[in-house]
């Protein structure tokens, strides 16, 4: 069984600046992979980047970035020059191998606001 | 192509009814997941077909029940509601299984049981 932990319920940051999302995870599994999602006020869920965890190089989408720190089981979310658009809630999620079919584990969430 | 589908997107139903509720996966996604969402127990994983197969299923009563058809397109039942069945249930489409597969989200049903 995995577990996923986000420890910031909630987060803001002006417009252009930078922040970091926290999120650690445990799971027995060695094969593994890591997602950040955001969920706008739509409720659409939309995938923001994935991690393997046999990478050691850190996943990097345009504007958004983790810190994947395998040994202290860490993934945070790093979001440069934020934008208004960015205001979601996100969750960092955890597939494992195993018998985890089709089963994603979802942290609690982190609701970010981004201020003008 | 066509993003995952759900319908209908809300619904309001009174306690001891049933619903079914729909997913169409992304053309070609033969894997199909889903999960409800509340304020209080968050975002929790009710089971996953794929191939018409139940492949793993979440803590969740015997009420709570779901298939898939030859197309991938998934339903799920829930039987004799409950107030506490109240909840935003999203289902998720990947090509495969597999643990490595990224998981793309519906926009949800919102159900309301009063």
């Amino acid at each position: 069984a995995q577990t996923v932990t986000q420890s910031q319920p909630e987060m803001s940051v002006q417009e252009a600046e930078t922040v970091t999302l926290s999120c650690t995870y445990d799971t027995s599994e060695n094969n593994y992979y890591l997602f950040w999602y955001k969920q706008p006020p739509s409720r659409q869920m939309i995938l923001v980047i994935r991690q393997e965890a046999y990478k050691q190089q850190n996943a990097t989408e345009n504007r958004f970035s983790v810190n994947f720190q395998k040994a202290a089981k860490s993934f945070s979310l790093k979001i440069s020059d934020s934008q208004l658009g960015d205001t979601a809630m996100y969750f960092c999620a955890c597939n494992a191998g195993g018998t985890s079919y089709g089963k994603l584990t979802f942290g609690q969430g982190t609701i970010l606001t981004v201020h003008p | 192509k066509a993003g995952v589908t759900q319908t209908p997107r809300y619904l309001i139903k009174t306690r001891g009814q049933q619903v079914t509720l729909s997913c169409s996966p992304i053309s070609g996604h033969r894997s199909v997941s889903w999960y409800q969402q509340t304020p209080g127990q968050g975002l929790q994983f009710l089971f996953e077909y794929f191939s018409e197969t139940q492949r793993n299923k979440g803590n969740f009563p015997g009420r709570f029940s779901g298939r898939q058809f030859s197309n991938s397109r998934s339903e799920m039942n829930v039987s004799t509601l409950e107030l506490g069945d109240s909840a935003l249930y999203l289902c998720a489409s990947s090509f495969s299984q597999g643990f490595q597969e990224t998981q793309y989200f519906g926009p949800g049903t919102r159900l309301l049981v009063l």
